[in-house]
């Protein structure tokens, strides 16, 4: 059964105060580990898709990488407006095309 | 386009009534997945939809739940009789189907269902 676990559970920064979350998975083999934001009373907002250990993504402050165990969705210099929960889910191969989420990481980042 | 779009957006009833959800996916997509949000257990898939047929209903709780995809463009998620402890945020995802970025989905903004 595939499994993701993400943490820390919540996290609150300074602005300008860089961190990391963390995605653990377990899958028989990974077809796509992805990362998506949900702000307050809205859905889930892709942000990456990873393949392959080794690979790397950006987008403005954020960079996230991938090992053959985890993925660190890393934050630099967050500003407020990077306040969210963000969400790990892994795709495995094997014919379900169903993603499997994680609990999510809360972040609040104040001025 | 205007995204998947989900309603009602907020629904309260009673015990005992009938709740119907409605999701309408982004054209084009050929998958269509029904997602449950809940503190306690974080987003839970209910059931996933390829091309308009049922493909994985494990996720749905019991016989109470049912869902259906009459055609590309519309979806229901019916819960008969409801019960307090079914209050949670559905959500509705599409994607285009199967192949590399293919497969992020696309969510609503879900419906806030209250049971009382």
């Amino acid at each position: 059964e595939d499994q993701v676990t993400q943490s820390p559970e919540a996290l609150r920064l300074q602005e300008g105060e860089s961190s990391s979350l963390n995605c653990s998975y377990t899958v028989s083999g990974l077809r796509g580990l992805f990362w998506y934001r949900q702000d307050p009373g809205k859905g889930p907002e892709f942000l990456f898709t990873l393949y392959s250990a080794g690979e790397e993504k950006e987008k403005e402050r954020l960079k996230a990488t991938l090992t053959k165990k985890e993925s660190f969705l890393h934050i630099t210099a967050p500003k407020p407006e990077d306040s969210a929960t963000y969400l790990c889910a892994v795709l495995a191969w094997g014919g379900s095309y169903i993603p499997t989420f994680g609990r999510g990481t809360s972040l609040i980042v104040h001025p | 386009d205007a995204g998947v779009i989900q309603s009602p957006r907020h629904e309260v009833t009673e015990m005992g009534q009938e709740v119907t959800l409605r999701c309408k996916p982004i054209s084009g997509h050929n998958s269509l997945f029904w997602y449950r949000q809940t503190m306690m257990r974080g987003l839970e898939l209910l059931i996933y939809f390829n091309n308009n047929v049922p493909i994985d209903d494990s996720g749905m709780p019991e016989d109470r739940f049912s869902a259906k995809m009459p055609n590309a463009s519309f979806s229901t998620l019916k819960i008969q009789p409801s019960e307090p402890r079914d209050s949670a945020v559905y959500f509705c995802a599409s994607s285009l189907g199967r192949g590399g970025t293919n497969e992020k989905l696309f969510f609503g903004s879900g419906t806030q269902l209250s049971v009382l």
